[in-house]
């Protein structure tokens, strides 16, 4: 089944506390990206990667970190959690390359994190 | 630069009356547009989408939206809502090909 997976989808953590949440994509896209969801203000990007070894900045990349080393995987790292990074964060994919904007983003189940 | 506005955060329908969510854009390029719908404790779904050529869209569950250049506009629209319809619903424009730039979202409740 053709899926974008998130791990974990749930969890708890204090200011400080370094933590991964990690992406994945059967899909062979190319295009994988971080959103953080806040009521009211519906989702907005942290990063992007267009392939591999190639990243950028979404609108709101401060306090996260990211990595494209394979293909399939796009974690997404916080060094030094804060309370103002408590959210629901997907993780979406597409296939990329000259298809651009038409392409449908898929998204996967969500991370939801609580930061005390 | 591109940004989405949805009016209304919640809208309340009764079953079996028309469903509209409003949406207007912005973007200086032409826009690939986007809606998706989020059930609770869900990801995001993809309900249609809008490239090119027919301006009416027609996507899942019996929704559909029409794009209107002049009015910078892409309407979600339904007949005849179901309980099931129940979730929030999210436009989205897609110009440059690196990001979705979301509307704050739409609650819809429907009332028996």
């Amino acid at each position: 089944e053709a899926q974008v997976t998130q791990n974990p989808r749930y969890l708890i953590t204090v200011t400080g506390k370094k933590l991964t949440v990690t992406c994945s994509q059967n899909m062979n896209h190319e295009y994988m990206s971080w959103y953080r969801q806040d009521p009211g203000l519906g989702l907005r990007q942290i990063y992007y990667s267009m392939n591999v070894e190639v990243t950028d900045k979404g609108d709101v990349p401060e306090g996260y970190k990211v990595s494209r080393k394979e293909k399939r995987n796009f974690p997404l790292i916080l060094e030094s959690p804060s309370p103002n990074q408590t959210s629901l964060y997907f993780c979406a994919s597409k296939l990329g390359g000259s298809g651009g904007s038409q392409e449908t983003q898929y998204f996967g189940p969500g991370t939801r994190l609580l930061v005390l | 630069a591109q940004s989405v506005t949805q009016l209304g955060s919640h809208v309340s329908v009764s079953e079996g009356a028309l469903v509209l969510l409003r949406c207007n854009y912005s973007s200086s390029v032409p826009p690939y547009l986007f809606w998706y719908v989020q059930y609770p404790n869900q990801g995001l779904q993809l309900l249609l989408k809008y490239t090119t050529g027919a301006t009416l869209v027609k996507g899942i569950n019996g929704f559909e939206a029409e794009f209107k250049k002049s009015e910078t506009s892409f309407h979600l629209t339904k007949p005849s809502a179901h309980m099931s319809d129940a979730a929030e619903y999210f436009c989205a424009v897609d110009g440059y090909g690196n990001k979705l730039v979301f509307g704050a979202g739409t609650i819809l409740r429907v009332k028996s």
